[in-house]
C-alpha cells in the first residue's frame, strides 16, 4: 500500500517567514495529494490539493509543488501569520472516490510573533 | 460544498459499554464513508471503509468485531465501538469523498473516552 513521509515533525518559523513542509510518497500510481490543516480538537481543513497532471498550484500565500519523478510534494506557506499555527497533514491517493487516504504523520507548525 | 453531519463531538462512557456515533451526508450521497481514529499528536489512522449496502473493510489490526460499521443508507454510517475500554479513548472522525469539489469531507469528530 501506500507509505507518506512528512517532514519535519515540528517547525517554528518567526512572523512574516516563510514555512516549507514537505512529504515524500511511495506508489507511483497516486494521482491526488490534499494538504489539510488541523486545529486542536477540530477536523481537517483542505488547504490546498494539487493532482498529478500539474507541477505547481498557488492560492494567495500558500502554494505546493509536485514532483512525480521524485515522488515527493511540497507545501509553501509564505508571510506567515499568527493564525498558521497549526498541524499540518499531507495525504496521497491512487484515485479520487473509493480509495482510501494515505496520511502524513503531520508537522506542527508554530509562528512565532 | 457538501457536509457531513458527525455526532456526538463529545462522550464519556464506562468501560464495557457500547458507543455509537453517527456520520451523516447533508445535501448529498456518500455511498462509501471512511473511518478514522486519531491518536493525541498522532495522525490520522484509517481503520475501515464502510460502503453502503455492502460489508465494511477493516484495516490490518482493527478488530471488526469491535468497532461494528453500518452504512445501511446513501446518507448515514455509523461506527459502534463495542465493550470499550480506556485504550479506545480517542478522536473518531468520519470521511465521505466530495464528488462536487473532488475532495473528501470530514465530520466534525468525536471525542471518546473511557473511564
Amino acid at each position: 500500500g501506500e507509505n507518506v513521509e512528512q517532514h519535519p515533525s515540528t517547525l517554528s518559523v518567526q512572523e512574516g517567514d516563510s514555512a516549507v513542509i514537505k512529504c515524500t510518497y511511495s506508489d507511483s500510481a497516486s494521482n491526488y495529494f490534499p494538504w489539510y490543516k488541523q486545529e486542536l480538537g477540530k477536523r481537517p481543513q483542505l488547504i490546498i490539493d494539487i493532482r498529478s497532471n500539474v507541477g505547481e498550484k498557488k492560492d494567495q500565500r500558500i502554494a505546493v509543488t509536485l514532483n512525480k519523478t521524485a515522488k515527493h510534494f511540497s507545501l509553501h506557506i509564505t508571510e506567515t501569520q499568527p493564525e498558521d499555527s497549526a498541524v499540518y497533514f499531507c495525504a496521497a491517493i491512487v484515485s479520487f472516490g473509493n480509495e482510501k487516504l494515505t496520511f502524513g504523520t503531520g508537522t506542527r507548525l508554530t509562528i512565532i510573533p | 460544498g457538501a457536509v457531513v453531519s458527525q455526532h456526538p463531538s463529545r462522550v464519556i462512557c464506562k468501560s464495557g459499554t457500547s458507543v455509537k456515533i453517527e456520520c451523516r451526508s447533508l445535501d448529498f450521497q456518500a455511498t462509501t464513508m471512511f473511518w478514522y481514529r486519531q491518536f493525541p499528536k498522532q495522525s490520522l489512522m484509517l481503520m475501515a471503509t464502510s460502503n453502503e449496502g455492502s460489508k465494511a473493510t477493516y484495516e490490518q489490526g482493527v478488530e471488526k468485531d469491535k468497532f461494528l460499521i453500518n452504512h445501511a443508507s446513501l446518507t448515514l454510517s455509523t461506527l459502534t465501538v463495542t465493550s470499550a475500554h480506556p485504550e479506545d479513548s480517542s478522536f473518531y472522525i468520519c470521511s465521505a469523498p466530495d464528488r462536487q469539489r473532488g475532495g473528501y469531507t470530514f465530520g466534525s469528530g468525536t471525542r471518546l473516552t473511557v473511564v
